[in-house]
């Protein structure tokens, strides 16, 4: 079973619109850790947030946000005024306190903004 | 910020020989990892090594890898004998402590003609 979950493979919108990118995470540890990671078209992997598992707080970061809900075992991401500089492949993770060693990717949504 | 540092970036072998794909983690961390992406598809998990052994391993991860640690900097896995379809990009990835955020190489691109 997939351990996180990204149904939107891929999602194209025009600047300036926002955009949500969702994720859903499984898993029966108490204790976890959510992250993002940006892959741009040059490839390399950026993170963006971590957050664990006792911090529902909702986080902003200049144009980004992210929802993380334990009811429904989701930490989505927005972006809010998107830019062609947001083009990239979003993947979202899992690390589990438990299992600590692995680092659970989802298949990642490809986001294209269109100017 | 500190980097971990993949080499080389491109490696081009034929089919049958061996390849080391190289990685020098972030000096103070202690996880270690290597993942590879097929090209446009998702990142997938090899192996994981703490204290000086794998801790943790894939299905990918068969008897053709291995991964070392040679000295107290250097980090490598070894393909024996490339197929075809190992062709991939290969991100090596280290982190401080356990649930830490990963940092990743720049990856190298590995084709198997």
């Amino acid at each position: 079973a997939q351990k996180v979950t990204q149904a939107q493979t891929e999602i194209s919108v025009v600047e300036k619109e926002d955009v949500t990118l969702d994720c859903v995470y499984e898993t029966r540890d108490t204790t976890y850790y959510l992250f993002w990671y940006k892959q741009p078209p040059s490839g390399e992997l950026v993170f963006l947030i971590r957050r664990n598992s006792f911090d529902e707080q909702n986080e902003i970061s200049g144009r980004y946000s992210w929802n993380f809900q334990k009811s429904t075992s989701s930490f989505n991401f927005t972006i809010t005024a998107s830019q062609v500089v947001d083009s990239a492949v979003y993947f979202c993770a899992l690390s589990e306190a438990g299992t600590g060693n692995q680092f659970y990717f989802g298949t990642g949504t490809s986001l294209t903004v269109i100017p | 910020e500190p980097e971990v540092t993949q080499t080389p970036s491109h490696q081009v072998t034929q089919m049958g020989q061996e390849v080391i794909l190289r990685c020098v983690p972030i000096s103070n961390h202690l996880y270690f990892y290597w993942y590879r992406q097929i090209l446009g598809q998702k990142v997938e998990f090899l192996v994981s090594f703490y204290n000086n052994e794998i801790s943790e391993k894939s299905e990918i991860f068969d008897d053709q890898f291995s991964v070392e640690r040679p000295d107290g900097s250097n980090f490598t896995l070894k393909i024996r004998s490339t197929k075809l379809e190992d062709s991939a990009m290969y991100f090596c990835a280290s982190r401080e402590g356990q649930n830490e955020k990963l940092f990743f190489g720049s990856g190298t691109q590995l084709s198997v003609l």
